[in-house]
């Protein structure tokens, strides 16, 4: 998508391991957002955040961590890989903290799967 | 908590059968209500933002209407160029963040 690419796309590890999900953007967009996405729950968001080093928690928090140094770059990291966390992961991006009502940008996915 | 029931889960057209799709909502007090399309492997696409009820958007064979409890998502003559899952999400005033339904997954045969 335009202006904001995830990396890896896809990728499969072991459990326990520490995985990091990136998210750049080229849209200069102050807010980030991290969503997972599983069958039977939809998107639900992760972390967010509204600023170089300003984040918060969201609905399913528990077992990730994020970064945000420079405000093209959104880290998602997987301290210790389970299971449960296979699932495909989006970043979104939006302009300002009304920017829920101009809409997001999303962001093509990564595919990751816990072995 | 705001809460987001979309129906049916999924939907099957020949092309140029038109349909609606709903989206049910709980909400204290709604800032805006959205549809986005997602295609196979990619992430949502936004096609429409909707603030209060009566309101309504159109675009190409897509329209979305309002009321104070549920937004329709109408097709008009669809294409298989229009099969895709489509999701509705709102935003309350007590929070800042979305809360998605899980998706019709639209499918148009030729």
């Amino acid at each position: 998508d335009a202006g904001i690419t995830q990396s890896p796309r896809h990728k499969v590890t072991e459990t326990g391991t520490p995985v990091t999900l990136r998210c750049h953007q080229t849209e200069n967009h102050r807010y980030m957002y991290w969503y997972r996405q599983d069958p039977g729950h939809g998107l639900r968001l992760i972390h967010y955040s509204y600023g170089v080093k300003d984040t918060d928690k969201g609905e399913v928090s528990d077992g990730y961590s994020v970064s945000r140094s420079k405000t093209e770059d959104f880290l998602l990291t997987l301290e210790s890989a389970t299971s449960s966390q296979t699932s495909v992961y989006f970043c979104a991006i939006s302009e300002s903290g009304q920017g829920a009502i101009y809409g997001y940008t999303f962001g093509s996915g990564t595919r990751l799967t816990v072995v | 908590e705001d809460q987001v029931t979309q129906s049916p889960e999924a939907l099957r057209l020949q092309e140029g059968e038109s349909s609606s799709l709903n989206c049910s909502y709980t909400v204290s007090g709604l800032r805006g209500l959205f549809w986005y399309r997602q295609d196979p492997g990619k992430g949502p696409e936004f096609l429409f933002t909707l603030y209060s009820a009566g309101e309504e958007k159109e675009k190409e064979r897509l329209k979305a209407t309002l009321t104070k409890k549920e937004s329709f998502l109408h097709i008009t003559a669809p294409k298989p160029e229009d099969s895709a899952t489509y999701l509705c999400a709102v935003r309350g005033f007590s929070g800042s963040r979305l809360t998605f339904g899980e998706g019709t997954q639209l499918t148009v045969n030729p």
